[in-house]
């Protein structure tokens, strides 16, 4: 059974810092990797996908790596805001099966930024 | 466009009765998820369909909890005979599809929040 865990569960951090986020599953049969944003009172918000094949993809000063054969990914925030300030979930898709994209999450980090 | 949606956004019931929670997804998005979220955790599997057809439904806690999908837009999660146990967020997500071995982004409707006393 996959399992997914986050490292930290919880950071606080001045405005400007870069930061990382880590991402590690037990199972390497993954179709893809994904990161997502969750604010309270609104739903996930899918910031970055990475295929199986694929090594990292960036979007803006975020940044997301993926060694499938380790199984670990990290999420590499450059300059952090205080609204980055959100819980950030990491998430796979296993590879076979009937279900074709169910995700699998981490139990996810809080991010807090101070101004 | 529209995103997903849910109703009701919040949910308070007493033990034993019956709730219906629905998921309207994004127009023309093939696939829809239904996922359960406790507080300080990720959400976890509920049920898949594709179109119409449920095609997986191993998350799904016991026998109380049945979902249907009936036309291929619209979905129902229906719990039955709820209990204290039964209170957490649920999400709904759909895409556009899925095509062999590859995924398209889910989308997250804002979830119901139900409380069972």
């Amino acid at each position: 059974k996959q399992e997914v865990t986050q490292i930290p569960a919880a950071l606080s951090v001045p405005e400007g810092e870069n930061l990382v986020l880590n991402c590690s599953f037990t199972d390497s049969a993954i179709y893809n990797l994904q990161w997502f944003r969750q604010d309270p009172g609104k739903g996930l918000t899918s910031l970055l996908l990475i295929q199986s094949s694929q090594r990292e993809q960036t979007s803006g000063r975020l940044n997301a790596s993926l060694d499938k054969s380790s199984g670990r990914s990290t999420l590499y925030i450059a300059a952090s805001q205080p609204g980055d300030s959100a819980t950030y979930l990491c998430a796979v898709t296993n590879a076979g099966g009937t279900s074709y994209g169910k995700l699998t999450f981490g139990q996810g980090t809080i991010l807090t930024v101070h101004p | 466009g529209a995103g997903v949606s849910q109703s009701p956004r919040y949910k308070v019931t007493k033990r034993g009765q019956d709730v219906a929670l629905r998921c309207d997804p994004i127009s023309g998005h093939v696939s829809l998820y239904w996922y359960r979220q406790a507080l300080g955790q990720g959400p976890e599997f509920l049920t898949y369909f594709n179109y119409e057809a449920q095609q997986d439904k191993s998350g799904l806690p016991n026998d109380r909890f049945s979902a249907e999908r009936p036309e291929g837009s619209i979905s129902t999660l229906t719990i039955q005979r709820t209990e204290q146990r039964d209170s957490a967020m649920y999400r709904c997500a759909s895409s556009y599809r899925n095509r062999g071995q590859t995924t398209d982004t889910q989308y997250f409707g804002p979830g119901t929040r139900l409380t069972v006393l």
